[in-house]
């Protein structure tokens, strides 16, 4: 059974850092992996989506790497700002059974960057 | 603008009464899915649909039903047979080869008993 795992669960960074985030998966069978934004009591934002063939996508400061035979994933965020503070979730997409293209969450990192 | 939206944003109910959550998306999406999110917990899957008239079980169903009468809505009832009902409930949807497509969600809505 697919499990996904984001470390840390909490991250607090000073303004202007550069950080990564982590996702790791237990079943390298996957379709793609997804990395979305989640503000406190909102809905979820599609940040960046990584086919099981690429090994990396970037969108202005976000690059996210995938290496699907370690099953892992980053999230990297250049030069941080306080608006990036958000819960982040990494999300993998089954290749398998009647859940076939049904996505496996992790529990998110909580991400404070301080002014 | 293309999207999906979620009403109402906050709902309560009361013990033994059925409720329902409705999911509107504008996007031609074929699939739709409802999702469970608890404090310190991922998302949960409760039901998905491929196509119009046609749903499948996610992981936590029980308590729960949907209806797809129509492409663009995926309300979901939850019953009175759902015993911990308090969360936030969120819906989405993406093209049907899900293989290469990303999912957009809405905004959420928040179910309290009270």
């Amino acid at each position: 059974k697919q499990e996904v795992t984001q470390i840390p669960a909490a991250l607090s960074v000073p303004e202007g850092e550069n950080l990564v985030l982590n996702c790791s998966f237990t079943d390298s069978a996957i379709y793609n992996l997804q990395w979305f934004r989640q503000d406190p009591g909102k809905g979820l934002t599609s940040l960046l989506l990584i086919q099981s063939s690429q090994r990396e996508q970037t969108s202005g400061r976000l690059n996210a790497s995938l290496d699907k035979s370690s099953g892992r994933s980053t999230l990297y965020i250049a030069a941080s700002q306080p608006g990036d503070s958000a819960t982040y979730l990494c999300a993998v997409s089954l290749t398998y059974g009647g859940s076939q293209g049904n996505l496996i969450f992790g529990k998110g990192t909580k991400l404070s960057v301080k002014p | 603008d293309g999207g999906i939206t979620q009403s109402p944003k906050y709902l309560f109910r009361k013990e033994g009464q059925n409720v329902t959550l409705s999911c509107e998306q504008n996007l031609n999406h074929d699939a739709m899915y409802w999702y469970r999110q608890d404090p310190g917990q991922g998302l949960r899957l409760i039901y998905y649909s491929q196509i119009v008239n046609d749903f499948q079980k996610g992981d936590i169903a029980e308590g729960y039903s949907v209806s797809r009468e129509k492409k663009e809505s995926f309300p979901l009832t939850v019953t009175s047979a759902q015993k911990n009902p308090t969360a936030f409930y969120l819906c989405a949807s993406s093209l049907w080869d899900r293989r290469f497509a990303g999912y957009t969600f809405g905004s959420g809505t928040r179910l309290t008993v009270v």
